[in-house]
């Protein structure tokens, strides 16, 4: 299996400010997933990133709120820009691992906006 | 448009008691199902997924689930519960072989002695 880390796992920021967070894969993967999980919810994607293009944002969010970065085939980025307390959420990673025909999750990025 | 629903928000059960965890999705196109669970405070786990061949699909935990595809469904059981089994659970969907995937709402199972 893919074993996906994300930091950092939790953190409490001010409303205006901006955080970013990491995600790393211990293989090569094509494609890598962002996904926002509101409290008490189920989880929403909220982009696709690909190594060597551009991010492919869902219905409702859009690259000046939430930049992706993805500079090689193990690691990405989500930027939650000039957050709001509606921001307040868990943002997870995942990737597609081919050989196993399946999704593997990060643990998970627990934000609280003030 | 494709979607996923899981009809029961909620399911309370008495531990060793059996348990069905309903899902059905809207589409016509070629299907991968998964259900995965999430304990309190921790990531998501796949539980099972079908893919292709044997409708019926074994999981871990004792879980098990059966692809109907006349009725779009993907029902997740389990013969007799445990209290370690109380968690939410989400359906997920990928539709005609994209690799992303659709989730439903979730349903929290709660087992009580």
């Amino acid at each position: 299996s893919a074993v996906i880390s994300q930091k950092p796992s939790r953190d409490i920021c001010q409303r205006g400010t901006s955080l970013t967070i990491q995600c790393q894969v211990d293989s090569q993967v094509t494609m890598m997933f962002w996904y926002r999980q509101q409290p008490g919810q189920s989880l929403t994607l909220i982009a696709t990133a690909n190594q060597g293009s551009e991010a492919t944002y869902e219905s409702g969010f859009v690259i000046d709120k939430f930049p992706i970065s993805r500079p090689n085939l193990t690691f990405s980025t989500l930027t939650v820009s000039n957050m709001s307390p509606e921001d307040s959420s868990i943002y997870l990673c995942s990737s597609m691992v081919s050989i196993y025909n399946e999704q593997f999750f990060g643990p998970g990025t627990r934000l609280t906006v003030l | 448009a494709q979607s996923v629903t899981q009809l029961d928000s909620q399911v309370p059960v008495f531990e060793e008691a059996p348990v069905e965890l309903r899902c059905n999705y809207s589409s016509s196109v070629s299907v991968y199902l998964f259900w995965y669970v999430q304990y309190p405070n921790q990531g998501l786990q796949l539980l099972l997924k079908y893919l292709s061949g044997s409708t019926l699909v074994k999981g871990i935990n004792g879980f098990e689930a059966e692809f109907n595809k006349s009725q779009t469904s993907f029902h997740l059981r389990k013969p007799s519960v445990h209290i370690s089994d109380t968690a939410e659970y989400f359906c997920a969907v990928s539709f005609d072989n994209t690799d992303k995937l659709i989730f439903g709402t979730g349903t929290r199972l709660q087992v009580f002695p």
